[in-house]
């Protein structure tokens, strides 16, 4: 079975420091790879995505994720953090082989807190 | 726009009480999902559907139901039987089934269910 790792429930930076959250998987094929963000009483949206292209994916406001298979490894980052980047993050991964329903497997999270 | 709409946004149940939560989309999406989220806990499925007239059952079904007679709507009951409902309800989409699987889930906004 899939699982996700994410390392680290709360994660404090200083505006304009570099944002680091970590993601680690297990699966034994290549997986699909989701970041999500979600701000307090909202849904999950969507930031990026790896589907087996290119190893490093950007997404939207500035943030990237490194897809690296010998690590199992989906790491999320932002060179400068803004104060509205606080908020709740997801790692998720979908195993391509199990099919039915594309099925979902979460991360805890990792909460986000940006310092002046 | 197209999108997910859940409703209502905050729902309170009595004891003994079945409440239904709503999930409509216009995004033409063949799989809806539901997932319940715990503080600490990530997303955790509670039952998804492929296609009309067919669901199945997640990682945590019991104390639930669903139905999913047209395509854009997904409905989810939380019946009495669920201990402990309070939680963030979560309902999802994702465009097609098979071979698609690298295509995102798109969120709703959550309904945050209370008990009285």
């Amino acid at each position: 079975a899939q699982s996700v790792t994410q390392l680290g429930s709360h994660v404090s930076v200083s505006e304009g420091a570099l944002v680091l959250l970590r993601c680690n998987y297990s699966s034994s094929v290549p997986p699909y790879l989701f970041w999500y963000v979600q701000y307090p009483n909202q849904g999950l949206q969507l930031l990026l995505k790896y589907t087996s292209a290119a190893t490093l994916v950007k997404g939207i406001n500035g943030f990237e994720a490194e897809f690296k298979k010998s690590e199992t490894s989906f790491h999320l980052t932002k060179p400068s953090a803004h104060m509205s980047d606080a908020a709740e993050y997801f790692c998720a991964v979908s195993d391509p082989l199990t099919g039915g329903g594309n099925k979902l497997t979460f991360g805890t999270g990792t909460q986000l807190k940006v310092e002046l | 726009d197209g999108g997910i709409t859940q409703s209502p946004k905050y729902l309170f149940r009595k004891e003994g009480q079945n409440v239904t939560l709503s999930c409509e989309q216009n995004l033409n999406h063949d799989a809806m999902y539901w997932y319940r989220q715990d503080p600490g806990q990530g997303l955790r499925l509670i039952y998804y559907s492929q296609i009309v007239n067919d669901f199945q059952k997640g990682d945590i079904a019991e104390g639930y139901s669903v139905s999913r007679e047209k395509k854009e709507s997904f409905p989810l009951t939380v019946t009495s039987a669920q201990k402990n409902p309070t939680a963030f309800y979560l309902c999802a989409s994702r465009a097609g089934t098979g071979g698609k699987e690298s295509q995102p889930q798109h969120f709703g906004d959550g309904t945050r269910l209370s008990i009285l």
